[in-house]
């Protein structure tokens, strides 16, 4: 079983749409959980950090389940700007290792 | 202030030809990683470093070698290459999780192709 896993997708959806995304961990050591974003044959960049209260940014709303180990991404009214691929990131609190999951790829359709 | 730079930025290489692609990162970050990306795969750990002179294993560390010699600088070595080496990897730098670190940034990431 993966560390960290992710639905692939792809997610198609229509521009204006709310959309979200799960994503699931094994080891309940984890320690910290992050969203990555990734444009096609780009680097990924930190979209937000995951906290256990829930946060939000704009139009982006990060949720932490620690007793169902996942979290969340929920993106509203979304743009076609939103189109990428979204990481789920988790970095344990033994190990110094910042571990990726697959990636959920997202498209916006006008 | 350049971030990440990872060089080179696309290599072919034959079968059983070894190479080695060079991360430099300039923010005095303690921690430095290297992964693979193939489709489907996602982002896969191939070796890291929690500081000079320091090296781990990740997920996917056979068939690479790793060198931290210098705190701004992480070498990733392929001895004899193989086609399944073939893609994209990334390096990134991080400060430590436990001071606070959280951003890791990544380099532009390199294209290599085993024929």
């Amino acid at each position: 079983r993966k560390e960290v896993e992710q639905d692939p997708g792809p997610f198609n959806v229509p521009e204006g749409a709310t959309v979200a995304f799960n994503c699931t961990y094994s080891n309940s050591a984890s320690q910290s959980f992050f969203w990555y974003r990734q444009d096609c044959r780009k680097e990924p960049k930190l979209l937000m950090s995951v906290y256990s209260s829930g946060n939000e940014d704009g139009r982006f709303t990060a949720q932490l389940n620690r007793a169902s180990q996942y979290i969340s991404l929920l993106i509203r009214d979304s743009k076609l700007s939103d189109s990428a691929t979204y990481l789920c990131v988790v970095i344990y609190s033994s190990a110094s290792k910042i571990i990726f999951g697959s990636g959920t790829r997202l498209s916006i359709r006008p | 202030n350049a971030g990440v730079t990872q060089t080179p930025k696309f290599r072919v290489l034959k079968t059983g030809q070894s190479m080695t692609l060079l991360c430099a990162q300039d923010m005095n970050h303690e921690y430095m990683y290297w992964y693979r990306q193939d489709p489907g795969m996602g982002l896969r750990l191939i070796h890291y470093s929690v500081g000079e002179g320091t090296t781990a294993k990740g997920e996917v560390p056979d068939g690479y070698n790793v060198s931290r010699l210098k705190k701004q600088n992480f070498l990733l070595g392929l001895e004899s290459a193989a086609p399944s080496q073939t893609s994209v990897y990334f390096c990134a730098s991080s400060y430590p999780h436990n001071a606070g670190g959280t951003e890791a940034f990544f380099g532009q990431g390199t294209r290599l192709t085993v024929v």
